[in-house]
C-alpha cells in the first residue's frame, strides 16, 4: 500500500511569489491535514479536510489556503510569500472523521523563501 | 487549550541502554495519543497509537503507556540502537472529537555506538 506522497519535495521561491503544494493521501483515506514545521514554533496545524470540506483551520493568515478534490488529493496555496514562510510543510492522511484515527504523514515539502 | 510538553528536550545514551521518554498534556479529555519519530529533514513516522481505553501499546522494542487521569504518556525503548537516533514527538487531539493534533516540541535522542 503506497504511503502519503507530497510534491514537490523542495521549493525555492522569492518574497511576493505564490506557491502550491500537493498531497496525495493513502488509498481509501478521506481526510487530509496540513502542518507547518519550523525550528522555532515546532509543528503547527494549518487545515483539515474531509470529503472536500474544510473542517478545521489553524491560526494562519488568509494568505494560506487549501482545498481537497473528489479523489481526496489536497493542495495548499501560499500567496505573497514572506521570509517567515520558510518551513517544512507536512501533510497527514487518515481514514475519516468520527473514528479514532491513526494519522500518517508524508515526507514533506521543504519551502525556502529568499 | 491543549498543551503538550516533552521532557527531556534532548537525551544522549550509550547503545544497549533502556530509556524512557516523557510526554504530558493539559487536557485529559483525549480519545487517543500518538507517538511519532522524525529523522532530520524528513517527515513523521507513526510509531504507536494508544486509544483512550488502552493503557499500553507495544511494537517491537517500543512500549507506550497512557495515564489519562494524570495527563501523561511514556515511551519506553528497550535495548537502544544507533538507528534509534531521531526526534520523538507525541501528539494528542486538540479537543474531544477533533482530528487536529497538538504536538510537543519533541525529544532528540542520540544513541552512541
Amino acid at each position: 500500500k503506497a504511503g502519503v506522497t507530497q510534491t514537490p519535495r523542495y521549493l525555492i521561491k522569492t518574497r511576493g511569489q505564490q506557491v502550491t503544494l500537493s498531497c496525495s493521501p493513502i488509498s481509501g483515506h478521506r481526510s487530509v491535514s496540513w502542518y507547518q514545521q519550523t525550528p522555532g514554533q515546532g509543528l503547527q496545524f494549518l487545515f483539515e479536510y474531509f470529503s472536500e470540506t474544510q473542517r478545521n483551520k489553524g491560526n494562519f493568515p488568509g494568505r494560506f489556503s487549501g482545498r481537497q478534490f473528489s479523489n481526496s488529493r489536497s493542495e495548499m496555496n501560499v500567496s505573497t510569500l514572506e521570509l517567515g514562510d520558510s518551513a517544512l510543510y507536512l501533510c497527514a492522511s487518515f481514514r475519516g472523521a468520527g473514528d479514532p484515527n491513526e494519522q500518517f504523514f508524508g515526507p514533506g515539502t521543504r519551502l525556502t523563501v529568499l | 487549550k491543549q498543551e503538550v510538553t516533552q521532557i527531556p528536550a534532548a537525551l544522549s545514551v550509550p547503545e544497549g541502554e533502556n530509556l524512557v521518554l516523557n510526554c504530558s498534556f493539559t487536557d485529559s479529555a483525549i480519545y487517543n495519543l500518538q507517538w511519532f519519530r522524525q529523522d532530520p529533514g524528513k517527515g513523521l513516522t507513526s510509531l504507536l497509537l494508544i486509544q483512550s481505553s488502552q493503557r499500553e501499546q507495544t511494537s517491537g522494542r517500543l512500549n507506550a503507556s497512557l495515564d489519562k487521569s494524570s495527563g501523561r504518556s511514556t515511551l519506553y525503548i528497550a535495548a537502544s540502537q544507533p538507528g534509534d537516533s531521531a526526534t520523538y514527538l507525541c501528539a494528542v487531539p486538540s479537543q474531544g472529537g477533533s482530528e487536529k493534533l497538538v504536538f510537543g516540541k519533541g525529544t532528540k535522542l542520540t544513541v552512541n555506538p
